[in-house]
């Protein structure tokens, strides 16, 4: 089975413009999360979704936004980008919401965005 | 609010060695998750191991274990017999329950020596 994909794989952009990265959860999966893992650190919490509603969001701004399609795929936009948005955005999906606690997440291979 | 630290930036261990990861969390919730992840230099995130906070046994994976002490609000991966491929960032990640975020450290880059 195909696990989580993302793309584009890489991704330049300049100050100001606004992105567009997606994210195809593993078939059965219902909930997709979107994470900032700047060089040398820890990925930061975006968002979660789970059967098209948001369900958690990290301290981003408003900038930020996502949404997941009726297949359980999403899209992370990040609009008027900054030099600091230059990251791995990671996707990761999980079966359930979560809430049962012993269901891990399943990460793609990211996307990794430069912003000029 | 919850809280992931990783004291280590750096480990070395040779080759066939056991090593131990540090982690600790902080939270006020009663039930969460605790997970760790590889994250190998071409960037994908591996799950390795999960403890939930209610589980009485340490989990245990093949050469994973998780060292769970729950007073000191530790949970320590064990890697035994340490392989070269093991070469990698170790994440340590904590789920609560009752919220829909996931928690990361900042990791712990491991290096094993042939």
């Amino acid at each position: 089975d195909a696990g989580v994909t993302q793309s584009p794989t890489h991704l330049i952009k300049t100050r100001g413009q606004q992105v567009t990265l997606r994210c195809s959860p593993i078939s059965g999966h219902k909930s997709v999360s979107w994470y900032q893992q700047v060089l040398g650190q820890g990925p930061q919490f975006i968002f979660q979704y789970y059967e098209k509603e948001e369900r958690g969001r990290g301290n981003f701004p408003d900038r930020f936004s996502a949404r997941q399609f009726p297949n359980y795929s999403s899209e992370l936009n990040v609009n008027a980008l900054l030099l600091g948005d230059s990251a791995l955005y990671l996707c990761a999906s999980s079966l359930g919401e979560g809430r049962s606690g012993n269901q891990p997440q399943h990460f793609g291979d990211g996307t990794r965005l430069s912003i000029l | 609010a919850q809280k992931i630290t990783q004291t280590q930036p750096g480990m070395f261990v040779q080759e066939k060695e056991a090593v131990t990861l540090d982690c600790t969390y902080d939270t006020s919730d009663q039930s969460y998750g605790l997970f760790w992840y590889k994250q190998p230099s071409s960037g994908e995130m591996i799950f390795l191991i999960y403890q939930g906070s209610y589980d009485e046994q340490n989990a245990t994976e093949g050469r994973y274990s998780l060292n769970f002490q729950k007073a000191r609000k530790s949970a320590n991966l064990v890697i035994s017999a340490s392989q070269l491929g093991d070469s990698a960032m170790y994440f340590c990640a904590m789920r609560a329950l009752n919220f829909n975020k996931f928690y990361f450290g900042s990791g712990t880059k491991l290096n094993v020596k042939p």
